[in-house]
């Protein structure tokens, strides 16, 4: 099946640091990658749709200057969060594939703590 | 405001029991639709997609959908202690791709 990879893992840093994290399509050419955030015992919620070569869509209440997201290659999305604050400490886990109806693939998500 | 109900549970059954989830949404355009099983610190994964109405089974697994209802369903036969985690029902509508998400049911499964 389709292999989505996210990098890094995990990770902590100190109050007011960007934090750049990575998605990227192992096997096939995603024109489209989905970013998501989930707090603890909550579920997925959509914060943007990642386009390659144009400007991602975001959703409702996510602001575009803090989740910078960049989609310069049809394998590769990355998510920056800008400034980094404990209220961003949360699990964001991107998703390529969708095409037609089929499913999305998740990557293993981060896990970003911010102290 | 498109939305996708679930029971949140927790739902415990024991071990070798039928496990039932069940999921409701308000979209009725949504055409692809989706279990997803997630551990607990983990990524979301794929068990079951069901497109059209009636019932598809892969293994222990069975997706019952029922679009004049709006209603879909999971059933896990035979159920494992592996099998305990947080099930997420997911609804997409036409050419948009994206995921609408349950809040999710959380199933345990007792030896």
């Amino acid at each position: 099946g389709a292999v989505v990879s996210q990098h890094p893992s995990w990770v902590i840093c100190k109050s007011g640091t960007s934090v750049k994290i990575e998605c990227r399509s192992l096997d096939f050419q995603a024109t489209t990658m989905f970013w998501y955030r989930q707090f603890p015992k909550q579920s997925l919620m959509l914060m943007a749709t990642s386009n390659e070569g144009s400007k991602a869509t975001y959703e409702q209440g996510v602001e575009k200057d803090k989740f910078l997201i960049n989609h310069a290659s049809l394998t590769l999305s990355t998510l920056t969060v800008t400034s980094a604050h404990p209220e961003d400490s949360s699990f964001y886990i991107c998703s390529a594939g969708g095409v037609g109806g089929q499913p999305q693939h998740f990557g293993d998500g981060t896990r970003l703590s911010i102290l | 405001q498109k939305e996708v109900e679930q029971n949140s549970g927790p739902l415990s059954v024991p071990e070798g029991a039928i496990a039932s989830l069940n999921c409701t949404y308000s979209d009725r355009g949504s055409q692809s639709f989706f279990w997803y099983r997630q551990y607990s610190g983990k990524s979301p994964e794929l068990i079951m997609s069901i497109y059209s109405n009636g019932d598809k089974e892969d293994g222990r697994f069975t997706a019952q959908l029922n679009k004049a209802s709006q209603y879909v369903s999971l059933l896990i036969r035979d159920s494992q202690p592996s099998d305990s985690a947080t099930y997420l029902c997911a609804v997409s509508s036409g050419s948009a791709r994206q995921l609408t998400f349950g809040s999710g049911t959380q199933l345990t499964v007792l030896p």
